[in-house]
């Protein structure tokens, strides 16, 4: 069955980087683009962008150039998203997801001092 | 951007009963390729959203026909007939026609 499973919880200060997986299986993962969405705690969803898996070509929604990088391991079937110099704003829960079908359980990453 | 406008912000629901979810969109959702990218989903606390409705209408794996979308252009509505105590959570409308993608604000639907 598709899944794809997410790295656990993480918690950072202001200022650090944090690299988040997402693994998938029971497809071909260069088959299907990965997005990526923001949930802050108590808030609704937003899309962060995608990845082309087959290229490795990122694309980036507005709010989310400059410091925040997708991208592959593709032998392993992984996506990545690595955010630097954290803010607290950054404190969320992160999903990949294969849309419009399959998502992550998410990953909880908590920025403070 | 395309704004998602979803109404209303919460439910009160019966169980047995019947919801209605709207959601409007500030441009239409008719691509080019003449598909509508608009799906629905359900968020259960502390659960990631589970795909309900793709495309407006098509519902998706596994999913009962108490759950039917329906629209065109830039208005849509999900309805849940006969809700169930698993029917509750947050629905999100999310369109996937134009760049940014963009999601609606979310209904909750609580039990009366």
């Amino acid at each position: 069955q598709i899944q794809l499973v997410q790295s656990g919880p993480e918690l950072k200060k202001p200022g650090e980087s944090v690299k988040i997986s997402c693994k998938a299986s029971g497809y071909t993962f260069t088959d299907y683009a990965m997005h990526w969405v923001k949930q802050a705690p108590g808030k609704g969803l937003k899309w962060m962008g995608w990845i082309n898996t087959y290229t490795g070509k990122p694309t980036y929604a507005d709010d989310f150039k400059g410091r925040f990088v997708f991208s592959l391991e593709a032998s392993a079937s992984t996506a990545n998203l690595q955010i630097s110099n954290l803010k607290n704003e950054d404190t969320a829960t992160y999903f990949c997801a294969r849309f419009p079908d399959y998502w992550g359980q998410g990953v909880m990453v908590t920025v403070s001092s | 951007d395309v704004v998602l406008t979803q109404t209303p912000v919460s439910l009160l629901i019966s169980l047995g009963g019947q919801a209605s979810i709207s959601c409007r969109s500030s441009q239409s959702l008719v691509h080019s390729n003449g598909n509508t990218y608009l799906h629905w989903y359900l968020q259960k606390p502390g659960q990631s959203p589970q795909l309900l409705i793709y495309q407006v209408s098509n519902r998706f794996s596994g999913i009962p026909d108490r759950f039917s979308g329906s629209g065109s252009g830039t208005d849509f509505t999900l309805k849940i007939s006969r809700v169930e105590p698993e029917d509750l959570g947050v629905y999100y409308c999310l369109q996937r026609t134009h760049n940014p993608y963009t999601f609606g604000a979310g209904t909750k639907l609580e039990l009366k």
